[in-house]
């Protein structure tokens, strides 16, 4: 049974750039959360996915959007980057009868 | 916004010996989680414990929360080096739905 997959694990991109993130949730898991992790700082909640609708949002500029398959995938889109953007980006995903989440391994997005 | 802070920052121990992190929150929870993450990776679950909880146990790792003083404690026992890790606590708020808010996390470095 694989688990939370996410793709890809490392990315460079320059200011201005446009990108677009992947997360495979676990088999059995239909809500996908996704996570903002700056360099030595704990993960920052950006938003929910749940029947392909965003169900929850944290305190994340429009520029962070995304989107959720029927088949629970999901992506995250971030556009206009900004250096401040560099981090770790963590994809999250639990069944609704359940608190806890399952992380993927992460990607790392690098801004020049 | 981080929701709960760690204490300490960093802890070095020797090996063999026990490492405590405490954490401290600031709105009521539902439940309370703590992940382990290994040099920048996904982070790994750890232990569940529920508001109407006090005490939880899994094989070398004790946790304890008091919803009164907002504060939870991770004991490790008998460390080794392999626990050489960040240990983060995080919330599940009563009003959110699986939406975690992340301590900053503790560095632990388990020396030989």
């Amino acid at each position: 049974d694989a688990g939370v997959t996410q793709s890809p694990t490392h990315l460079i991109k320059t200011r201005g750039q446009q990108v677009t993130l992947r997360c495979s949730p676990k088999s059995g898991h239909d809500t996908v959360s996704w996570y903002q992790q700056a360099l030595g700082q704990g993960p920052q909640f950006i938003f929910q996915y749940y029947e392909e609708e965003e169900r929850q949002r944290g305190n994340f500029p429009d520029r962070f959007s995304g989107h959720q398959f029927p088949n629970y995938s999901s992506e995250l889109n971030v556009n206009a980057l900004l250096l401040g953007d560099s981090a770790l980006y963590l994809c999250a995903s639990s069944g609704t009868t359940t608190s806890r989440q399952f992380f993927g391994p992460g990607t790392r997005l690098t801004v020049l | 916004s981080q929701q709960g802070e760690e204490d300490p920052q960093a802890l070095s121990i020797q090996e063999g010996k026990n490492a405590t992190m405490n954490c401290s929150y600031k709105t009521s929870i539902n439940n309370l989680q703590w992940y382990r993450q290994n040099s920048g990776r996904g982070l790994v679950h750890l232990i569940l414990i529920r508001s109407n909880e006090r005490e939880k146990h899994s094989g070398r790792l004790r946790v304890t929360l008091d919803t009164s003083k907002k504060s939870s404690s991770l004991l490790i026992t008998a460390s080794r080096a392999a626990d050489t890790a960040s240990y983060f606590c995080a919330t599940d708020p009563i009003q959110g739905a699986q939406k975690l808010v992340f301590g900053q996390g503790t560095r632990l470095t388990i020396n030989p």
